[in-house]
């Protein structure tokens, strides 16, 4: 156990759709991170927020949106989906420079 | 725009033998660089990273990577592998000020009994 839970670990959704993930960060962490791992674009950053705020953005489509709230732990929200959103995705939360990972969230848009 | 390079896909090694994993990357400023392992449906584990200070880094499970600034690369390498080792590694730099991390597009390691 990496001390960073992410819901739920499979999600089979329509295209269309709408879906949350949920990442609960290392007890201690400010730092929340929101990767996205598939097998044509490999591990993206996302996003990150750190203490609440909105911190840096990477590849993060706009239909997908995050936040953090005050017991610091996130949420990535990810909407009309399409098939090609289908991937693994991952929270890491950080403090001293060093990244842990969740197990991520495998999500399948049919 | 910085980025990582790991230059075998796959490799394939016999249980005992060495092993080498290649990374190089560009990246203006120094460096923050890691290696995570993931075995199949697992998450991301961390093996080992480099801020600053020595370069030969050691990591877990007998892993060390060795940072070449002159060549850019940051090089993962075990004496003797074991079968659970067969798994995916990434290579990654951290970069900015908030430091988000850049994946290579890993290498998979196949471990022959």
């Amino acid at each position: 156990d990496s001390g960073v839970t992410q819901t739920p670990k499979h999600l089979i959704t329509a295209t269309g759709q709408r879906v949350t993930l949920r990442c609960s960060p290392r007890s201690g962490d400010l730092s929340v991170y929101w990767y996205q791992q598939s097998l044509d674009q490999g591990l993206q950053f996302l996003i990150q927020y750190y203490n609440g705020e909105e911190r840096a953005k990477g590849n993060i489509l706009e239909r997908f949106s995050a936040q953090q709230f005050p017991d610091l732990h996130s949420e990535l929200n990810l909407s009309s989906l399409e098939l090609g959103d289908s991937a693994l995705y991952f929270c890491a939360s950080s403090s001293d420079g060093g990244y842990t990972f969740g197990s991520g969230t495998r999500l399948t848009v049919v | 725009a910085q980025s990582v390079t790991q230059p075998d896909i796959h490799i394939t090694v016999s249980e005992g033998a060495s092993l080498e994993l290649r990374c190089n990357y560009s990246y203006g400023a120094t460096p923050y660089l890691f290696w995570y392992v993931q075995s199949p449906g697992q998450g991301l584990q961390l093996l080992l990273k480099y801020f600053s200070g020595d370069t030969l880094v050691q990591g877990i499970k007998g892993f060390e990577a060795e940072f070449k600034r002159s060549q850019s690369s940051f090089n993962l390498r075990k004496p003797s592998v074991h079968w659970s080792d067969a798994a995916e590694y990434f290579c990654a730099v951290g970069r900015g000020s908030a430091r988000q991390l850049t994946f290579g597009s890993g290498t998979q390691l196949t471990v022959l009994p």
